[in-house]
Parts: structure tokens; sequence; C-alpha cells
């Protein structure tokens, strides 16, 4: 088992629907939570951070975390073409390590 | 406010052969964490350093090294390279040494033949 992992994808919504990406984390001692995106053949960009139990918004996206289950997620409201891009989970314990998933790659339809 | 930048940004290097790639961190971060990523992968955890030390290591071989100088810039080498150690590899900077938001650099594109 991943220690992070996601749905592989990829993940196909109309413009302006809303795109719904999950992440599940296995180390019961993480402390902070991130959604990264990725463009084709550029580097992570950073979206969201949360750090603690429930929904976190910021324009369009919210992120929610629930430390229980282990489960992390992100919503992206009124979805645009250009959010066609690769997201990647990414999970951290106080030793500095950050932990990524595999990403889940999001297309968004005009 | 200058991003973080790394150079080069492509290399092409022989099995065998050492490389070293360098990264800027961002102004005020002390804090730079080096990922490799493979083609269709997330990133995978190198190592991360803190006001010039180590501070916590991936699964990588020992042929990974790496430094912080006192400007907090820092230095990937890889010795010994060979045809699997072909990826992005990517540098980030923080403000601290954990549970702070990272930033990216472009990233070096390594091509071992």
């Amino acid at each position: 088992q991943k220690e992070v992992e996601q749905n592989s994808g990829p993940l196909s919504v109309p413009e302006g629907a809303i795109a719904s990406l999950n992440c599940t984390y296995s180390d019961r001692v993480s402390q902070s939570f991130f959604w990264y995106r990725q463009y084709s053949g550029k580097s992570p960009e950073l979206i969201m951070s949360i750090y603690s139990n429930g929904d976190k918004e910021d324009g369009r996206f919210t992120a929610q975390l629930n430390k229980a289950s282990q489960y992390v997620s992100l919503l992206i409201r009124d979805s645009q073409p250009s959010d066609s891009a690769t997201y990647l989970c990414a999970v951290n314990t106080n030793a500095g390590k950050s932990t990524f998933g595999d990403g889940t790659t999001l297309t968004v339809k005009p | 406010e200058t991003g973080v930048t790394q150079s080069p940004t492509h290399l092409i290097k022989t099995r065998g052969q050492q490389v070293t790639l360098r990264c800027s961190s961002q102004s005020g971060h002390n804090t730079v964490s080096w990922y490799q990523q493979a083609l269709g992968q997330g990133p995978q955890f190198i190592f991360q350093y803190y006001r010039e030390e180590e501070n916590g290591r991936g699964n990588f071989p020992p042929r990974f090294s790496g430094l912080q100088f006192p400007n907090y810039s820092s230095e990937l080498n890889v010795n010994a390279l060979e045809l699997d150690d072909s990826a992005l590899y990517l540098c980030a900077s923080s403000t601290s040494s954990a549970n702070t938001e990272a930033f990216f650099g472009q990233g070096t594109r390594l091509t071992v033949v």
C-alpha cells in the first residue's frame, strides 16, 4: 500500500461543473496536507494547505480534511479548461518528510 | 521577492558520471527539499536541508548527497549515475523544516544515457 493514494484518473468534467479529487494517507502522525497543481512539463504549484479537520475555502477551491478517516479532498467549483492539469496531494510529518501521491489528471471539457 | 530557481534546466549525462544540480531558495526561506519525479509519478522525497544540516531523508542510496550553504542555496549531487536516475529533479523551499508551505523551482530535467 502506498503512503499517499489518489484516484488514478483521468477525471473528466464539463466546464462549469464541480471536480472532486480525493486522497488517502496511511501515516496517522501526519500533520499538514497540501494540494499542488502541475501542468504538463512544469513544476508543481501550491494551491491549498490544510492543517486541521474541516473545510478550507479559497476562491473556487475547497480543501477538506478528516484525520480520523485519513482522508483529504479538493473540490474545484465552476471548473474551467485552464484547470486541466495533474493534481498532487502531499502529506507532511513533523520530521520534515513530504510524501506525494502520484496525482490525478483532470480534464475540463469546454 | 525572488522565487526558487534551479540550474541547469536540462542536462544529459552518461551512465557512471557524476552530476551537481543547484537551487537558490526563495528570499526569507531557510529550508530546501529535493525531489525526484519520474514520468507519470508524483515527486519522491530525496532529502531536506534546514539551516545547513540534513533534516530528513527518503529512500535514496548514499550516492545521492547534498549541501546547503549559509545563504540557504543548495546542491544535489548524484554519483555513479544510472539510467534510472533519468527524471525531473525538483527543489522546493520553505520557511521552516516542517508543516509549512513549500514552493517549487522549475526543475532540472536529467537524462542519463
